[in-house]
């Protein structure tokens, strides 16, 4: 079946430092990307999203990159803070589902101080 | 604040009870969301409405039934056939195709 999934389950980061959250997708059919930050008993922030027709979108402090050859997407964060500590989602949109989103089971991100 | 507000927070339910989340939203959104996620797992499609007197089962419907008479009111029952209600479940709400879903902070179900 069609998943989203990420390569590391946690990642820590000495704070001030750049950190890569990966994603990994295999519906062919995705257009939409989507990435989400999630603190502790609360919902998922919207961060960044990108659509298939770009490689590459920039934000204040963070960036996201797709690989459609290898369905592939990342979120860089620059110079990361105590406050970014969180899990990480990736969702996926596929162009034929109605705007239903697929989740990854999330990267939870502790910065180190 | 526009915003979506789910209630309440935290809630219980007894063997055999339905129990109803509430998720609100005064964003003047069409489609709206309910979701379920587990601990160290993503979140899962229950059910969803792309608009009013409309909705369609989600990836786990079962146990699950919604309603949605009005634009900015997606209410949630759990019912007593679902036997493994103890969950987070977050609602979330779009303006319109190609945009993110931004979601409420959730409501923590839990068995007595």
């Amino acid at each position: 079946g069609e998943s989203v999934g990420l390569h590391l389950p946690t990642l820590s980061v000495q704070e001030g430092d750049n950190s890569i959250i990966n994603c990994a997708y295999s519906n062919s059919a995705s257009d939409y990307f989507i990435w989400y930050k999630q603190e502790s008993g609360k919902g998922p922030q919207f961060i960044i999203d990108i659509r298939s027709n770009m490689d590459k979108r920039q934000g204040q402090r963070v960036t996201v990159l797709l690989n459609k050859t290898v369905k592939h997407l990342s979120l860089q964060i620059a110079a990361t803070q105590p406050g970014d500590s969180a899990v990480y989602f990736c969702a996926e949109r596929s162009r034929f589902g109605n705007e239903k989103l697929t989740f990854g089971t999330g990267t939870r991100l502790t910065i180190i101080p | 604040d526009g915003g979506i507000t789910q209630s309440p927070k935290y809630l219980f339910r007894k063997e055999g009870q339905n129990v109803t989340l509430s998720c609100e939203q005064n964003l003047n959104h069409d489609a709206m969301y309910w979701y379920r996620q587990d601990p160290g797992q993503g979140l899962r499609l229950i059910y969803y409405s792309q608009i009013v007197n409309d909705f369609q089962k989600g990836d786990i419907a079962e146990g699950y039934s919604v309603s949605r008479e009005k634009k900015e009111s997606f209410p949630l029952t759990v019912t007593s056939a679902q036997k493994n209600p103890t969950a987070f479940y977050l609602c979330a709400s779009i303006a319109r195709p190609n945009q993110p879903q931004h979601f409420g902070d959730g409501t923590r179900l839990s068995i007595l």
